[in-house]
């Protein structure tokens, strides 16, 4: 089972497009992270949030701890955000559980 | 960057040998956690640490035996590779449980191939 689902899988978008990854979660959480993971595999934090909304220049993302999902979306997205997103919770206990990422490849 | 390094980078053993992987971090973070990444599946936990000498197993801990003799070191043990241990390992670090909305900080990742 998976406590973390992602959608989509696989995004392929041009340049300057507006693009949505989506997170749904089974578990109850503390808080809900964005993850970027460049090729070369490096693993840095985009966002943590437990409710509402943040943004980080032309990152944006959302909660809704009703409906047990967020969203991440890239505004006017470029190559260099051709990455692997991954979507972690913390759950109420000490442990982290992740979606398996959705790969994005922005096409100049 | 948080103060997070692992070595090694990358390891190619044989089948049946040790192999022990190691993190360190500078930021004196209570938690500790070694997780595995394979295509397919999400990063997956294999043994945490909320303390020295505190170590408890995650989902995919077969295999796999922990150390944490210093709050700055955390070691990952394969008593005895085997290939489905080919992965990538990363570590991470996150500060007290009390603030549950800490943040996790990730090392830059240990290639292992078990041949």
């Amino acid at each position: 089972k998976n406590e973390v689902e992602q959608s989509p899988q696989n995004l392929t978008a041009q340049e300057g497009e507006f693009i949505t990854i989506n997170c749904s979660y089974s578990v109850g959480i503390s808080a809900l992270h964005w993850l970027q993971q460049h090729p070369g595999g490096g693993i840095v934090s985009l966002f943590m949030l437990s409710s509402g909304k943040k943004k980080h220049g032309r990152l944006i993302a959302t909660i809704n701890i009703q409906e047990k999902h967020s969203s991440l979306h890239i505004t006017a997205s470029h190559p260099r955000d051709s990455a692997v997103y991954i979507c972690a919770v913390r759950g109420t206990g000490n442990q982290f559980y992740f979606g398996t990422g959705t790969s994005l490849t922005v096409i100049p | 960057d948080a103060g997070i390094t692992q070595s090694p980078r990358h390891k190619v053993t044989e089948t049946g040998t040790p192999v022990t992987l190691r993190c360190h971090q500078t930021e004196n973070h209570r938690y500790m956690y070694w997780y595995r990444q394979d295509p397919g599946h999400g990063l997956r936990l294999i043994h945490y640490s909320y303390g020295v000498k505190d170590t408890d197993k995650g989902e995919v801990s077969d295999g796999y035996s922990v150390s944490r003799s210093k709050t700055e070191d955390f070691l990952l043990t394969l008593e005895s590779a085997t290939s489905s241990q080919t992965s990538v390992y990363f570590c991470a670090i996150s500060e007290s449980d009390g603030q549950p909305h800490r943040e996790q900080y990730f090392g830059p990742g240990t290639r292992l191939t078990v041949t």
